[in-house]
């Protein structure tokens, strides 16, 4: 069936590191991605997204390409920053259905 | 515009008895959903809806129910709850199943059942 699979963590880096949390998925058709970003507390909000393979989806210096060729949308930022602490989901949508990696948690130190 | 709200934030239940998580949207969003959260296994999909009067089910249906008689409010609920729903429960929204509209999360409920 329909997954994604992403790094595990706890992921420590100072401020101003270079991030990578990668994510390959598993699916039939075409799917769309996402990743989405939990703070303490609080519900899933929407990171970014891509609809079809190549396409490159960015927010708040976050990016992540669509590779069809290698089924990953691997999550990068050049610089983080200590309020980037959080946890971290890559997703997709095939059809009326959600799927969610298991969660990458970041902490950034100053 | 409240945007996703759930109810309760917290609860506590002994093995066998029921209750119902509500969940409520003001953005006339036709698609929602629920999902449970455990360590280890990210966000899981239990039911969800494509339209008032329309439900369907997720990857772990098995101990819930759910209803949806308005496009609002996408109630779920618990008939004999067991140690393995204890589990933290997010509600979300979507303005439709087609495309790649954005889901729209609730803040949780924490529910621990003893």
């Amino acid at each position: 069936g329909d997954s994604v699979t992403q790094m595990e963590g706890p992921v420590t880096l100072s401020e101003e590191a270079f991030l990578t949390i990668n994510c390959t998925y598993t699916a039939t058709g075409y799917p769309s991605l996402f990743w989405y970003v939990q703070y303490p507390g609080e519900g899933l909000q929407l990171l970014l997204k891509a609809t079809k393979a190549d396409d490159k989806g960015s927010n708040k210096g976050f990016e992540a390409t669509y590779r069809k060729e290698t089924t990953s949308f691997h999550l990068e930022k050049g610089s983080v920053q200590v309020s980037d602490s959080a946890v971290y989901f890559c997703a997709l949508k095939t059809g009326n259905q959600f799927y969610f990696g298991t969660g990458t948690s970041l902490t950034v130190i100053p | 515009n409240a945007g996703v709200t759930q109810t309760p934030k917290f609860q506590v239940l002994k093995t066998g008895q029921s209750m119902t998580l509500q969940c409520a949207q003001d953005m006339n969003h036709e698609y929602m959903s629920w999902y449970r959260q455990d360590p280890g296994m990210g966000l899981r999909l239990i039911h969800y809806s494509v339209g008032a009067g329309i439900t369907d089910q997720g990857e772990v249906p098995n101990g819930y129910n759910v209803s949806r008689s308005t496009t609002e409010d996408f109630p779920l609920r618990l008939l004999s709850a067991a140690p393995s729903q204890t589990s933290v429960y997010f509600c979300a929204s979507s303005y439709s199943t087609g495309g790649t509209y954005e889901q729209y999360f609730g803040p949780g409920t924490r529910l621990t059942v003893t």
